[in-house]
């Protein structure tokens, strides 16, 4: 079993869609939790830290699940510039981080 | 702008022919790390720096080595490369929150090495 796990998509979805990923970790004790874009060829960049209560920035939303090892993101009214990777990444103690292979989303007009 | 740079963008060399990767940053984060990324496939993890304090990965392979001369650059040496290690890599930093929740990562824009 890997250590994060993603659905590896695509997700193709018209503008103004509302699309939900998931992932999942194996490591009870892991203890910081991102969502990072990454668009084609190019870097991975901050989406937004994950926190225990949840937390929101603007059209996204995270969430949180420490009994069902999961983490979700949440895009609503999709945007043509929302198409992209989004990989989930795990920190399980002191530097070492563990990334999802990502989900990819197409956004469609 | 602070910034993580990597150079060259692009690296071609040839099969067993060693090859240096550079990384320098402007953010003064004490903490640096080199992944490896391969076509649709998860960043993995191959070694990260604390300051000077080197920290390998358990199944990174001995052919590749890191430097880090001081807190701005990060160099990562493939003494052998193989077909199998053409791949995209990335230098990343974050700072030391002391103990508190781990702080995100900045990423460089990655060098893509290819082996003929």
């Amino acid at each position: 079993r890997k250590e994060v796990e993603q659905d590896p998509g695509p997700f193709n979805v018209p503008e103004g869609a509302t699309v939900a990923f998931n992932c999942t970790y194996s490591n009870s004790a892991s203890q910081s939790f991102f969502w990072y874009r990454q668009d084609c060829r190019k870097e991975p960049k901050l989406l937004m830290s994950v926190y225990s209560s949840g937390n929101e920035d603007g059209r996204f939303t995270a969430q949180l699940n420490r009994a069902s090892q999961y983490i979700s993101l949440l895009i609503r009214d999709s945007k043509l510039s929302d198409s992209a990777t989004y990989l989930c990444v795990v920190n399980t103690g002191g530097f070492k981080t563990i990334f999802g292979a990502g989900t990819r989303l197409f956004v469609k007009a | 702008d602070a910034m993580v740079i990597q150079n060259p963008r692009y690296q071609v060399t040839q099969f067993g022919k060693p090859v240096t990767l550079s990384c320098s940053q402007t953010l003064n984060h004490n903490v640096m790390y080199w992944y490896q990324q391969k076509s649709s496939q998860a960043p993995k993890l191959l070694f990260h720096y604390y300051d000077k304090d080197f920290n390998n990965e358990a199944d990174t392979p001995d052919n590749f080595q890191s430097r880090r001369p001081n807190t701005s650059f990060c160099f990562l040496d493939i003494r052998s490369p193989g077909l199998g290690d053409a791949a995209m890599y990335l230098c990343a930093t974050s700072r030391d929150t002391g103990g508190l929740a781990f702080d995100e990562q900045f990423f460089g824009p990655g060098t893509r090495l290819t082996v003929l």
